[in-house]
């Protein structure tokens, strides 16, 4: 069965220096990962995705996330974090065996960024 | 990437009332899923809206509790019926055009942060 796990409720990181959000994911197939972010009353804003090539994707505002096979894992990262980057992470996968329409999402970690 | 525009925002509702959320994008989209995200939760997929035919609910979810229509492909709605505090949560609309292509990624509307009294 499709899985993702984020193991940490809330990441804490001063402002300028380089933040990590973790997820891992257990898929049958290749995995189809994607990271979104979730603002105080807002919905949910993609931020980027693994399908296949490199393994570090770039995305918005200055996100990149690494793909390790191995590892199972997609953590999202930031080389500077911002105040404004305080927000709801989600990682998702799609299985790619099973090309299937649905999202699993994971728990969400809360970023805090203070200055 | 499209643009979803999701009303109401948020309400409040007695209990034992409906609420019906609209989900309007602003181009023809091949799917469209309706979420909840109950307070401090993640997001789970109450059913999948389908163009012209009966939405596919995921298992927790019946139609009786969740009637949803989806008249063509760029409009769904979502009701709440019979409401009871335990429905308080936001609820999402999503859309993917995907045709096929399982790497396309979604798109979320606003959210409407539904409480019941």
């Amino acid at each position: 069965a499709q899985s993702v796990a984020q193991p940490e409720d809330q990441v804490n990181v001063a402002e300028g220096n380089p933040l990590t959000v973790k997820c891992t994911y257990s898929v049958s197939g290749n995995p189809y990962l994607f990271w979104y972010v979730q603002y105080p009353n807002r919905g949910l804003q993609f931020l980027l995705k693994y399908i296949t090539g490199d393994n570090l994707v770039k995305g918005s505002y200055g996100f990149e996330a690494e793909f390790n096979k191995s590892q199972t894992s997609f953590h999202l990262k930031k080389p500077s974090a911002l105040v404004s980057d305080s927000a709801l992470y989600f990682c998702a996968v799609r299985d790619a065996l099973y090309n299937t329409d649905k999202l699993i999402f994971g728990t969400g970690t809360r970023l805090q960024v203070f200055p | 990437s499209a643009v979803i525009s999701q009303k109401p925002s948020r309400d409040i509702c007695q209990r034992g009332t409906s609420l019906t959320i609209q989900c309007q994008v602003d181009s023809q989209v091949t799917m469209m899923f309706w979420y909840r995200q109950q307070p401090g939760q993640s997001l789970t997929l109450i059913a999948t809206a389908n163009q012209g035919s009966e939405a596919t609910y995921e298992s927790g979810f019946v139609i009786d509790k969740f009637p949803i229509s989806r008249p063509n492909l760029t409009f769904s709605t979502l009701t709440v019926s019979n409401m009871s505090p335990e429905d308080s949560s936001i609820y999402l609309c999503s859309v993917e055009d995907w045709g096929g292509d399982v790497g396309t990624e979604a798109f979320f509307g606003q959210g409407t942060r539904l409480t019941v009294v």
